[in-house]
């Protein structure tokens, strides 16, 4: 399995860009790097996932190493709504089932 | 607006009893899991179905039972063989089993009294 290492928890001001890190030195080359939040007492949400390239949606975009043995997710411009809890995750094979959302990285927001 | 639906919101359990988790979704989904998440805790998987009248124990799956007669539900019974069921739990779907891009339910508290 390709685990993951992030941050347990980070701040960042209101209206700033938050960069949320995660390390994943041991992912092999067809295993996809996937991001998702849960707010507190909500199921989590997608947010975004790649391969090798960087990635951007609505959301947010996500910075993959050349190595891709690192990460990282970039919020724009936070606001208060985005404090939650940002799972990093690397599926080890096909298959929802195989997603393990551990303890990720509490961010909050600050006005 | 297409999505999942879990109820009841907030569901209590007496000693012996078992109790049934609704979840329900509209996304023309083939696979559908079930999670529990602890305090502070991340996601452990209960069940997962990946077609209708198929489903497969995940990792926590003892004194948890399920069901999927049909495309669109996936509940959950916590028996009372489940010692220890308070928890937040949650239910997900996909639109197969190899797409690793959840849609989640906004969950169901379950404390007993």
């Amino acid at each position: 399995d390709a685990k993951t290492t992030q941050p347990t928890s980070m701040d960042c001001a209101e209206g700033r860009a938050a960069n949320l890190p995660c390390n994943h030195s041991t992912i092999s080359g067809n295993e996809y790097v996937y991001w998702y939040r849960q707010i507190h007492s909500q199921g989590p949400q997608y947010i975004i996932h790649g391969l090798k390239n960087n990635e951007t949606n609505e959301m947010a975009s996500l910075i993959i190493t050349e190595d891709r043995k690192s990460s990282t997710l970039i919020l724009p411009h936070a606001t208060l709504r985005d404090t939650a809890v940002y799972y990093c995750i690397v599926p080890p094979i096909q298959g929802a089932q195989k997603l393990v959302f551990g303890q990720g990285t509490r961010l909050t927001i600050n006005p | 607006d297409g999505g999942i639906t879990q109820s009841p919101k907030y569901l209590f359990r007496k000693e012996g009893q078992n109790v049934t988790l609704s979840c329900e979704q509209n996304l023309n989904h083939d696979a559908m899991y079930w999670y529990r998440q602890d305090p502070g805790q991340g996601l452990r998987l209960i069940y997962y179905s990946q077609i209708v009248n198929d489903f497969q124990k995940g990792d926590i799956a003892e004194g948890y039972s399920v069901s999927r007669e049909k495309k669109e539900s996936f509940p959950l019974t916590v028996t009372s063989a489940q010692k220890n069921p308070t928890a937040f739990y949650l239910c997900a779907s996909s639109m197969d089993q190899g797409e690793e891009k959840l849609f989640f339910g906004s969950g169901t508290q379950l404390s007993v009294l």
